[in-house]
């Protein structure tokens, strides 16, 4: 199975600030990494497919790079919005798996 | 409007059994993968299994295998998990996840995602 490796766990940032997450993968799984997000008592989100291609509605704050086996998801500039937790998921092959999660939280 | 809704839930005691439902609309049910994802409390997201548009394959993850099983009925656009042999650490909120299939286009492939959840239905093993 591809594991999936986010860092860090947690991150405490302002509004305003830039946020990068990274995700890393067991093996080379191409571009083949989606992010989420998911606020406390919601089903997730989906952010980001294809490592870098932005899901119709998400604010364009919002954006993914990488390919192969390392992953980052940028946020320009952090809105009171975006504290939540982001998770990246592989669909390179099943099982379909996710990193633990990355909770950012208010400064 | 895209809706999935989970139920069968509950309570049930080590070694029981629960069958779990998600009762899809809005879109073409047949067309679309599948997917059990849960999450324990406070913690992350895990998937379960998965199933083809068609019902003819089937995949679950290793914690699972043996006594989870992911089933479709296309005929009522409803997605189920007949779980067996229950442990405490299948503690979780199970989410139902419909999924956009990947596809190639322009010398371009692009994955598959996980396109619209349900809002889960909670599931407790305890004595």
């Amino acid at each position: 199975d591809i594991q999936m490796t986010q860092s860090p766990s947690s991150l405490s940032a302002s509004v305003g600030d830039r946020v990068t997450i990274t995700c890393r993968a067991s093996q080379s799984i191409s571009t083949y990494l989606n992010w989420y997000q998911q606020k406390p008592g919601k089903a997730p989100m989906l952010l980001i497919y294809a490592a870098s291609r932005l899901q119709s509605g998400v604010p364009s704050r919002f954006s993914g790079s990488g390919s192969g086996t390392e992953f980052t998801l940028t946020i320009s500039s952090l809105q009171p919005e975006d504290f939540a937790t982001y998770y990246c998921q592989q669909s390179y092959t099943t099982p379909r798996t996710f990193g633990q999660g990355t909770r950012v939280e208010i400064k | 409007e895209v809706q999935l809704l989970e139920s069968g839930g509950g309570l049930v005691q080590p070694g029981g059994s629960l069958r779990l439902s998600c009762a899809a609309s809005g879109f073409t049910f047949s067309s679309y993968a599948m997917n059990w994802v849960r999450q324990a409390p406070g913690k992350g997201l895990e998937w379960v299994s998965g199933i083809s548009g068609s019902g003819g394959n089937t995949y679950h993850a290793d914690s699972v295998k043996g006594r989870f099983t992911i089933s479709r009925d296309n005929s009522k656009n409803t997605l189920y998990l007949q779980m067996n042999g229950l442990r405490a650490e299948d503690t979780a909120l199970y989410l139902c996840a419909s999924e956009k299939p990947g596809y190639c286009s322009g010398g371009s492939c692009y994955p598959a995602y996980f396109q619209h959840w349900g809002q889960g239905t909670l599931v407790t093993v305890s004595s």
